[in-house]
């Protein structure tokens, strides 16, 4: 079955830093990818998607993602963190090889930014 | 403007007592989704359906029950059988069910046993 892994549940940076969140997944073909993000009392956002085509995708608000078929990893990165970039991070996996249609989140990462 | 309603925003179970989730789109989409978030374990799939009448169980089907009777509308029921129900629970549609659709979220529903 195909499953994402997130390997932080955690990360803090400090305002305009670098952001690294990570996600690993598990699959035996090529996933459809994707990053969502859930701001305190707001709803989810996807943030960027990866459905096979370039292997670098850029999302909104600065967030960026690459593809790794090597590594099976899909980090999601910003190269200067905002305050307004605090909230929860979900790595999600939309499986192909199976007849299920639906999205399997990971657990998730929360990003504190320091001023 | 167009978007998913899920209501109430807070709900309390009584034991023994079946509760009803309202989720309401006016997006348009063939495909619904029902999940439950708990703290430190993400979203799980509870239900998804991809056209009226039709559904199928997620990773957590156990103790709860939906139906799609029409396009706009996926309740979910919260049955007894449901030992630990107290989570947030958030509604989601998309335009199908295909390869790289984008999940539009509703603003969920918290509830919590008395």
């Amino acid at each position: 079955a195909q499953s994402v892994t997130q390997l932080d549940s955690h990360v803090s940076v400090s305002e305009g830093t670098p952001v690294l969140l990570r996600c690993n997944y598990s699959s035996s073909y090529s996933p459809s990818l994707f990053w969502y993000v859930q701001h305190p009392n707001k709803g989810l956002q996807l943030l960027l998607k990866y459905t096979s085509a370039a292997t670098l995708v850029k999302g909104i608000n600065g967030f960026e993602a690459e593809f790794k078929k090597s590594e099976t990893s899909f980090h999601l990165t910003k190269p200067s963190a905002h305050m307004s970039d605090a909230a929860e991070y979900f790595c999600v996996v939309l499986p192909e090889d199976t007849g299920r249609r639906a999205l399997t989140f990971g657990s998730g990462t929360r990003l504190q930014v320091q001023p | 403007d167009g978007g998913i309603t899920q209501s109430p925003k807070y709900l309390f179970r009584k034991e023994g007592q079946n509760v009803t989730l309202s989720c309401e789109q006016n997006l348009n989409h063939d495909a619904m989704y029902w999940y439950r978030q708990d703290p430190g374990q993400g979203l799980r799939l509870i239900y998804y359906s991809q056209i009226v009448n039709d559904f199928q169980k997620g990773d957590i089907a156990e103790g709860y029950s939906v139906s799609r009777e029409k396009k706009e509308s996926f309740p979910l029921t919260v049955t007894s059988a449901q030992k630990n129900p107290t989570a947030f629970y958030l509604c989601a549609s998309s335009i199908g069910a295909g390869v790289g659709e984008k999940l539009y979220f509703g603003s969920g529903t918290q509830l919590s046993v008395l």
